[in-house]
């Protein structure tokens, strides 16, 4: 398998922009976690979903962020207007349902490193 | 919702020595409480992990232990080696919920 796969790996952007960051969870997964870890906060839950349906999206911090699922091997995380604060290292990551049963753990991708200027 | 506290922040010991990272939480109903590593520009990645009904669980050199009364549990490593030099970071979560919640992280350099 290979794994969570995120992309873009780096994106540098000018303040304003819009930014996009995909996932494609590991195959089979399914719940999809976004994440988002900077040196001030640590690693926060943004937004996650089980069978491509928002749980809990009471991590996202404003508007401007957005997520999708539209089906089982992809999801998006936009940001509009993308911010200089919004400058962290973004993780996609999968599990199956339910964590912590049958040895289910959650995966991450490597990471989509945002940098907005 | 869940609060996670992870301490120390950082940690600096000698090769060979032990070292302890610990966290509470403040969910009575979490359940599930893995460890992740992280390495400098890497993912983070679990190297244990463990349930609410055991106190104990031990993988070569690391080990963690779970207190359910005191809402704390703890990562034990012994005979520590430069590369286990990383970021660690607890986690906790109801698995009922499915909402992973992780702690601040600590920084352990291991020197030689």
């Amino acid at each position: 398998d290979a794994g969570v796969i995120q992309s873009p790996r780096h994106e540098v952007t000018e303040m304003g922009q819009e930014v996009t960051l995909r996932c494609k969870p590991i195959s089979g997964h399914n719940s999809l976690f976004w994440y988002r870890q900077t040196m001030m906060r640590g690693l926060e839950l943004l937004i996650y979903f089980n069978n491509n349906v928002p749980i809990d999206d009471s991590g996202m911090p404003e508007d401007r962020f957005s997520a999708k699922m539209p089906n089982a091997s992809f999801s998006t995380l936009k940001i509009q207007p993308s911010e200089p604060r919004d400058s962290a290292v973004y993780f996609c990551a999968s599990s199956l349902y339910s964590l912590g049963t049958s040895g289910n753990t959650i995966y991450f991708g490597e990471g989509s490193w945002l940098t907005v200027v | 919702g869940e609060n996670v506290e992870q301490h120390p922040s950082t940690l600096s010991v000698q090769e060979g020595d032990s070292a302890v990272i610990k966290c509470t939480y403040s969910d009575s109903a979490s359940n599930y409480f893995p460890w992740y590593k992280q390495e400098l520009g890497k993912r983070p990645q679990l190297i244990i992990d463990i349930r609410s009904n055991v106190g104990e669980k031990k993988d070569q050199r690391i080990a963690v232990t779970l207190n359910k009364t005191a809402k704390h549990f703890s990562l034990h490593i012994t005979e520590t080696q430069p590369e286990d030099s990383a970021v660690y970071f607890c986690a906790a979560v109801n698995t009922g919920f499915q909402k992973l919640v992780f702690g601040t992280g600590t920084r352990l350099l291991v020197s030689p």
